[in-house]
């Protein structure tokens, strides 16, 4: 099995900063690393697929990148709706999926 | 407009069983493979169990196989999971979640529902 190993775990910061939350993998995934966010009480939305490619509606401040086993989420000026839990998820091995632990981002 | 809705989750004696049905709508349900993800009180995200288009192919993560079952019926786009023998490990929010496969060919989970709590507890 894959295990997928985010960095920090807890993440405090303020409105404007640039923050860089890091996910690594146990074995080689290519570029098969999605990023999401969730919100207290709501499902997770995806942000970035295939390690670096932007979903449709997501604001450019996030970006991803990476390949092979270390990845990285970068927000480049942060939002006060950008406070919430970041998950890394490889589909490498599809049909099953493993996640990251996750990485919670607060307001310092 | 896509829409999951998860539903059949409650509270359950350990041992017991559950079904979870999530109906979907505003997509082609049987072109989709599906999934469900669970997420403990307080917890990250654990994949649960994966089901191809046609259910030739069914995957589940270890810490449920042997006693949860996924199931699909393309013609009333519907995705269920048979839940039996619970265990309070088992205690979470289950959501059922599209996998989207682009020209890339990186699947992702693109569209989710809102949840179903299922509680395992005496």
């Amino acid at each position: 099995d894959i295990q997928m190993t985010q960095s920090p775990s807890s993440l405090s910061a303020s409105v404007g900063d640039r923050v860089t939350i890091t996910c690594r993998a146990s074995q080689s995934i290519s570029s098969y690393l999605n990023w999401y966010q969730q919100k207290p009480g709501k499902a997770p939305k995806v942000l970035i697929y295939g390690a670096s490619n932007l979903q449709s509606g997501v604001p450019s401040r996030f970006r991803g990148s990476g390949s092979g086993t270390d990845f990285t989420l970068t927000i480049s000026s942060l939002h006060p709706e950008d406070f919430a839990t970041y998950y890394c998820q490889q589909s490498y091995t599809t049909p099953t999926y493993s996640f990251g632990q996750g990485t919670k981002l607060e307001i310092k | 407009e896509v829409q999951l809705v998860e539903s059949g989750g409650g509270l359950v004696k350990p041992g017991g069983s559950l079904r979870l049905s999530c109906a979907t709508s505003g997509f082609t349900f049987s072109d989709y493979t599906m999934h469900w993800v669970r997420q403990a009180p307080g917890k990250g995200l654990e994949w649960v169990s994966s089901i191809s288009t046609s259910s030739s192919y069914l995957s589940y993560a270890d810490s449920v196989k042997g006693r949860f079952t996924i199931s699909r019926h393309n013609a009333k786009n519907s995705l269920f999971l048979q839940m039996s023998n619970l265990r309070a490990e088992d205690t979470a929010v289950y959501y059922c979640a599209r996998v989207w496969v682009p020209t890339s060919g990186w699947p992702y989970l693109d569209f989710w529902g809102q949840g179903t709590l299922v509680t395992v507890s005496s």
